[in-house]
């Protein structure tokens, strides 16, 4: 079946360390992106990537759909990157994004 | 409007009520999406929109859900004498083709 696997599933940063979330997939994708869902429950867009590497800021995004997987990337973490972040896929054929259970970060000071 | 509003933002409703929900998107997007979230996991889809179409209700978990979007802009999911399991944040996102942007969604408690 379609699933979409995220780890680690709890994070704990101390403020300015880098850490790598990863996304991992059963299937060709049409549409990928990452979310962060701040503590208020807006899910805010980091990357739309279905392939290939972008970079924002201290935020960074690899795919590679043939080994069907993505990463991202903190850098320099800070106490506003906390929450949870959430890698959604969208397949081929499918207008509807599945989601992962997520990567819960806590970034202390 | 800049990004997809939704209203309200906290419901509370007691079992067996009716309840409406509304998304008003971003202007001009064509796709829009409503996902269910329930607390410490990942939003689930429930139904997708291409204009005033409705393409898909797969997701729908019951027919007590039922969603519509009559005029291709703005969209209402009514949920029909809600029970406890119904409580979860509502989304809505739309979208032009590519990524989907999401609101701020509806908290929904059923009492």
């Amino acid at each position: 079946g379609i699933q979409v696997e995220q780890s680690p599933p709890d994070l704990i940063l101390q403020e300015g360390a880098n850490s790598t979330l990863r996304c991992n997939f059963s299937d060709s994708v049409n549409n990928l992106q990452w979310f962060h869902q701040n503590p208020w429950g807006q899910l805010i867009n980091l990357f739309y990537i279905p392939s290939g590497t972008k970079q924002n800021g201290r935020l960074s995004a690899t795919t590679v759909a043939t080994e069907r997987y993505s990463l991202l990337y903190i850098s320099s973490s800070q106490t506003t990157d906390s929450g949870v972040y959430f890698c959604a896929v969208e397949y081929y054929n499918f207008n509807k994004f599945y989601f992962g259970s997520g990567t819960k970060l806590n970034v202390k000071p | 409007g800049a990004g997809v509003s939704q209203s309200p933002r906290y419901k509370v409703a007691k079992r067996g009520q009716d309840v409406a929900l509304r998304c008003d998107p971003i202007s001009g997007h064509v796709s829009l999406f409503w996902y269910q979230q329930a607390l410490g996991q990942g939003p689930e889809f429930l139904t997708y929109f291409q204009n005033e179409a409705q393409l898909d209700k797969s997701g729908l978990p019951s027919d007590r859900f039922f969603a519509e979007r009559p005029e291709g802009s703005v969209s209402t999911l009514k949920i029909q004498r809600t029970q406890q399991e119904d409580s979860a944040v509502y989304l809505c996102a739309s979208s032009l083709g590519t990524e989907q942007y999401f609101g701020p969604g509806t908290r929904l408690t059923v009492t």
